[in-house]
């Protein structure tokens, strides 16, 4: 069975403050797929970032970074600088490499960032 | 623009009554889901589809339904069996529906008993 674990339900910031958003999965598999989506107020997930799992290399992209630990089964998330339009709930997911397609979602954190 | 549509965006459901929530694509996807969610809670797999006229049940298929009639549409009826339907639906597709494939979302459709 797959596990996604996003431990923080809410995060409230100030704007141009780092956040860093948890995420830790739990999966047999040795092939697996990490995924991250945001879901802004209008409530259409928007994609974000994939991994698969012979992948540890992070990756930045402008403000945003991740950081993928196999040792420790996480996939962090981290918003520098962070701004009021980051505000949003985002999902850590997880799929495996399976034949039968399914991906589970962690519960989710509500990033709320103040000007 | 190529996207996903889902209406209505908000759907109010009387006691027996059954609605369906619509969800078109025009991405040429192969793959289609619909995911429910409900306050707090991560999205849950109701029914996915990998291609026309054939589809697969999901965590949480009791008290639904689903058509894959045409490729670009998958409608999805909440029927009266579904005792509480209250929740935000989310309909999403992929080109092949394999495991490495982002998903794309609709704007969802929330739906709420009288």
């Amino acid at each position: 069975a797959q596990k996604v674990t996003q431990a923080q339900t809410e995060i409230s910031v100030v704007e141009k403050e780092d956040v860093t958003l948890d995420c830790v999965y739990e999966t047999r598999d040795t092939t697996y797929y990490l995924f991250w989506y945001k879901q802004p107020p209008s409530g259409e997930l928007v994609f974000l970032i994939r991994r698969n799992s012979f992948d540890e290399q992070n990756e930045i992209s402008g403000r945003y970074s991740w950081n993928f630990q196999k040792s420790t089964s996480s996939f962090n998330f981290t918003i520098t600088a962070s701004q009021v339009v980051d505000s949003a709930v985002y999902f850590c997911a997880l799929t495996s490499g399976g034949s039968n397609y399914k991906l589970t979602f962690g519960k989710g954190t509500l990033l709320t960032v103040n000007p | 623009d190529g996207g996903i549509t889902q209406s209505p965006k908000y759907l109010f459901r009387k006691e027996g009554q059954n609605v369906t929530l619509s969800c078109e694509q025009n991405l040429n996807h192969d793959a289609m889901y619909w995911y429910r969610q409900d306050p707090g809670q991560g999205l849950r797999l109701i029914y996915y589809s990998q291609i026309v006229n054939d589809f697969q049940k999901g965590d949480i298929a009791e008290g639904y339904s689903v058509s894959r009639e045409k490729k670009e549409s998958f409608p999805l009826t909440v029927t009266s069996a579904q005792k509480n339907p209250t929740a935000f639906y989310l309909c999403a597709s992929s080109p092949t529906g394999a495991p490495n494939e982002k998903l794309f979302f609709g704007s969802g459709t929330q739906l709420s008993v009288l």
